[in-house]
């Protein structure tokens, strides 16, 4: 099955300052890749996502990369806030699309 | 919109009791998830539907998780002779087509004492 791994696990950054949050994927058939943003005792909610189609997709400022050979992909968040502060999963999604994987989080700490 | 709703949102069972958990999806969704999430850590699938077929199990860590989802809507998650083990978060989770993105219930906080 899929393995996904994610690091770091912890990420402390100044506001205002760049996060990069990076995962891998073992599944060369998974097509998927959103991104979920999970604030304490909340529920993880999609902040932005990509398919295996295309290498970069942009919102604002948050920014996800796609290397299909390398099968790994990052997360990056500028001029970061302190409401960015939050737990981060990345997943994968093979090309069936009965399960989604999840990396084990990022605790993001933006501090002001 | 209304969200994926779940209840109830805290469940606290002695061990050994059963327990049901309801998660009501968008309306509309085809797929239905469900998730346990323990503290500190990413959710772990647990299984699959699309609308009332069960296509995937193969999460349920035994055979006392039991899933339905009997008109491809509502779905209860079963949990029998609770185990202190079961404590975590589960998570629903529903997509309009079984590609695309998932949207989370807020979860069920199940706690085993």
């Amino acid at each position: 099955g899929e393995n996904v791994e994610q690091h770091p696990s912890t990420l402390s950054v100044q506001e205002g300052d760049s996060a990069v949050i990076k995962c891998t994927y073992s599944d060369s058939a998974s097509n998927y890749f959103p991104w979920y943003k999970q604030e304490l005792g909340k529920r993880p909610q999609l902040i932005i996502d990509i398919r295996s189609n295309v290498g970069e997709k942009k919102d604002q400022r948050i920014a996800v990369t796609l290397n299909k050979t390398a099968k790994h992909f990052s997360l990056h968040i500028t001029e970061t806030q302190p409401e960015d502060s939050a737990v981060y999963f990345c997943a994968a999604m093979s090309n069936a699309g009965n399960m989604l994987t999840f990396g084990g989080g990022t605790r993001l700490m933006v501090k002001p | 919109g209304a969200g994926v709703s779940q209840s109830p949102r805290y469940k606290v069972a002695k061990r050994g009791q059963d327990v049901a958990l309801r998660c009501d999806p968008i309306s509309g969704h085809v797929s239905l998830f469900w998730y346990q999430q323990a503290l500190g850590q990413g959710p772990e699938f647990l299984t699959y539907f699309q609308n009332e077929a069960q296509l995937d199990k193969s999460g349920l860590p035994s055979d006392r998780f039991f899933a339905e989802r009997p008109e491809g809507s509502v779905s209860t998650l079963k949990i029998q002779r609770t185990q202190q083990e079961d404590s975590a978060v589960y998570l629903c989770a529903s997509s309009l087509v079984h590609t695309g993105g998932l949207h989370f219930g807020n979860g069920t906080r199940l706690t085993v004492t």
